[in-house]
């Protein structure tokens, strides 16, 4: 049983660009929930996403950033237009309930130049 | 409130030592406290977790130790080893929320 695919492990982005990361969830698990790690700190929730679904959203920035969870495919967070302030690890989780333990995956960290 | 306070930020034991990482929060809806261990590079791996109706919970060289009344709960590691180096985070959840609140992390160095 594979365990939470991130992809790309490594992201470069110009000022500006847009950024997609994905998350595949570990096989049964229908929760995901994905968080940001700036450096030397800790993980600060962003969102936690059903299948078609989002749940709570209430640590997602306003502006320039959304989240999916598709019927078909992969979780994906997008964040549009970049600014370095969002150069981060980006982690996505991953549980077959909303009071089970969580996996995590690897991670995604987003560098912006 | 819904704050998870972790220290130390930093620890360095030697080889054999037992260090103590001490967690705290405010809301007592809280009612599941896992602990992740991170390697640079690498993801969080949760290493174990309590939930409030225990005071004290045992997984190999690792023990979680909860004080409901004080809203306290700290993680040891018997004999640490130079493997065991790596960042360690407490966490908060309540009920069927999903969500993790998470400590501000400790950076753990095991000297040989």
């Amino acid at each position: 049983n594979a365990g939470v695919m991130q992809n790309p492990r490594h992201l470069v982005r110009r000022r500006g660009q847009e950024a997609r990361l994905r998350c595949s969830p570990m096989k049964g698990h229908s929760h995901v929930y994905w968080y940001r790690q700036l450096p030397e700190e800790g993980l600060k929730f962003m969102v936690y996403l059903q299948k078609e679904n989002i749940i709570d959203e209430s640590g997602m920035p306003k502006e320039r950033f959304s989240a999916e969870f598709p019927k078909e495919g992969p979780s994906i967070l997008r964040i549009q237009q970049v600014v370095r302030g969002d150069s981060a690890a980006y982690f996505c989780a991953s549980s077959p309930g909303s009071d089970s333990e969580a996996f995590f995956g690897q991670g995604t960290r987003l560098t912006v130049v | 409130q819904q704050q998870v306070k972790q220290s130390p930020q930093s620890l360095i034991v030697q080889k054999g030592g037992i260090p103590i990482i001490n967690c705290a929060y405010e809301n007592t809806a809280f009612d599941y406290f896992p602990w992740y261990q991170q390697f640079p590079g690498k993801g969080p791996a949760l290493l174990i977790a309590i939930r409030p109706d225990v005071s004290e919970k045992k997984e190999g060289r690792f023990t979680i130790s909860f004080n409901k009344s004080a809203k306290q709960f700290s993680l040891h590691i018997m004999d640490s080893q130079p493997g065991d180096s790596a960042t360690y985070f407490c966490a908060a959840r309540s009920g069927n929320t999903g969500k993790l609140i998470f400590g501000q992390g400790t950076t753990l160095q095991v000297k040989p």
